[in-house]
Order: C-alpha cells, then sequence, then structure tokens
C-alpha cells in the first residue's frame, strides 16, 4: 500500500513570496490533515478535511493560508504571503478509523525555508 | 483547550528499559497516542490507548490513566534505532485530529 505522498520536500523562498504544497493521501482514507511542524515542536493542526469537506480550520491564519481539498483526494495548502515564521516542516496525513481506533499516517513533510 | 505535558529528554543505554510520561487536560477526552519521529522523518504511529490499561505492541507498550490524566510509553530492550522523539499526542470527542504534546527526545547510548 503506497503511503502519503507529498511535494515538494523542501522549497526556499523570501518573505512575502508565495508558496504551495501539495498532498496525495493514502487511498480510501477520507480524512485528510495538514499539520505544520516547527523545529523541536510537535506538529500543530492547521486544518482538517472529511472528503471534501472542512471540519476544522480554527488555527488556520486564514489572512495568508489557504487549503482545498478537490474531488475529496489530493488536497493543496497554499501560503500567500510567506512570512519568517512560517518556516516549518508541513506535514500532510491521512486517517482510518476502525473500531472506534483511529490511525494517523503522515506524509514525509515539506520542508519550507523563508528568508 | 488542550495541553500536554512530557519530558524533554531521556538518555537511556542500549538494552535498558525506558518509560516516558505524559500528562494531559483537555476537554472530552477520546484517546491517547503515541508516535515516533526521526530526525528529518515523519511521526510514525506506534500505540493508541482508548481505556485505562496497558497495551503492549512488541517491545512497546502504553498505559493510559484516563482518571489520573497520565500516560506513559515504555521502551523495552532498548536499541540505538530507538533515539527519536516520542509525541503524546490527545484526541478529543468532538474532532479527530491529533493535539500533539512538545515531544520527548530519547539518546540511547551504547
Amino acid at each position: 500500500e503506497a503511503g502519503v505522498a507529498q511535494s515538494p520536500r523542501y522549497k526556499i523562498i523570501e518573505k512575502r513570496q508565495s508558496v504551495a504544497f501539495w498532498c496525495n493521501p493514502i487511498s480510501g482514507h477520507a480524512t485528510l490533515y495538514w499539520y505544520q511542524q516547527i523545529l523541536g515542536q510537535g506538529p500543530k493542526l492547521l486544518i482538517q478535511f472529511q472528503n471534501n469537506g472542512v471540519v476544522d480550520d480554527s488555527q488556520l491564519p486564514k489572512d495568508r493560508f489557504s487549503a482545498e481539498r478537490l474531488k475529496g483526494v489530493d488536497s493543496t495548502l497554499k501560503i500567500q504571503p510567506a512570512k519568517l515564521e512560517d518556516s516549518a516542516v508541513y506535514l500532510c496525513a491521512s486517517s482510518l478509523r476502525r473500531g472506534g481506533k483511529e490511525t494517523q499516517y503522515f506524509g514525509p513533510g515539506t520542508r519550507l525555508l523563508v528568508l | 483547550g488542550q495541553s500536554l505535558e512530557q519530558p524533554s529528554e531521556v538518555t537511556a543505554v542500549e538494552g535498558a528499559i525506558v518509560q516516558i510520561n505524559c500528562t494531559y487536560q483537555t476537554s472530552g477526552f477520546y484517546g491517547l497516542s503515541w508516535y515516533q519521529q526521526h530526525d528529518g522523518g515523519a511521526p510514525t504511529f506506534l500505540s493508541y490507548n482508548g481505556l485505562d490499561g496497558l497495551e503492549e505492541t512488541g517491545r512497546f507498550s502504553s498505559f493510559l490513566s484516563r482518571s489520573d490524566s497520565y500516560g506513559y510509553l515504555l521502551l523495552q530492550e532498548l536499541q540505538m534505532k530507538d533515539s527519536a522523539s516520542y509525541f503524546c499526542a490527545v484526541t478529543d470527542t468532538g474532532r479527530r485530529a491529533l493535539t500533539f504534546g512538545s515531544g520527548t527526545r530519547l539518546q540511547v547510548q551504547p
């Protein structure tokens, strides 16, 4: 079974530029998450999709971040304009719930450096 | 809101046993998960506790006490490859997303 795919793996941009990240979840996983992980911290949820609908985007800085999940499969996360503090790893995860237990599977992440 | 506390660093020797504790505060607790993350890698699922008690998976075990808002991850027969960061994460009843602790960096020494 293929895992969660993300691209690009690395991105370096200057502040005020825009950037987009792509995620392809595990086939059949209806729930998709985007997390931001700053160095030395745990991942922090940005947005959660169930199929192509948003379940939770309460921690998404909506003035600069946007995300979509068309057709309930792939998802893109965009930052426009980027700030220095956006330097982080952006992790995509998808999940499957079985018997009340939910396991999230993470992609390799996109490392963003904003200069 | 939700908050989790776990030690920032733990050091142990190969072959030893180490316990990583996690205390949490959340409204509507649903379950506690543990994830492992090697430097530069993605978090990978280790264990989940929805009910009180011990869950065992090979060399790893996880424990939960809902009344104490406390859990731990127990790693036995430590190997060098276990050097990584370990995160506890809670799921609440309202949402399925995980809220992660800040992580415990485990260093296994020869």
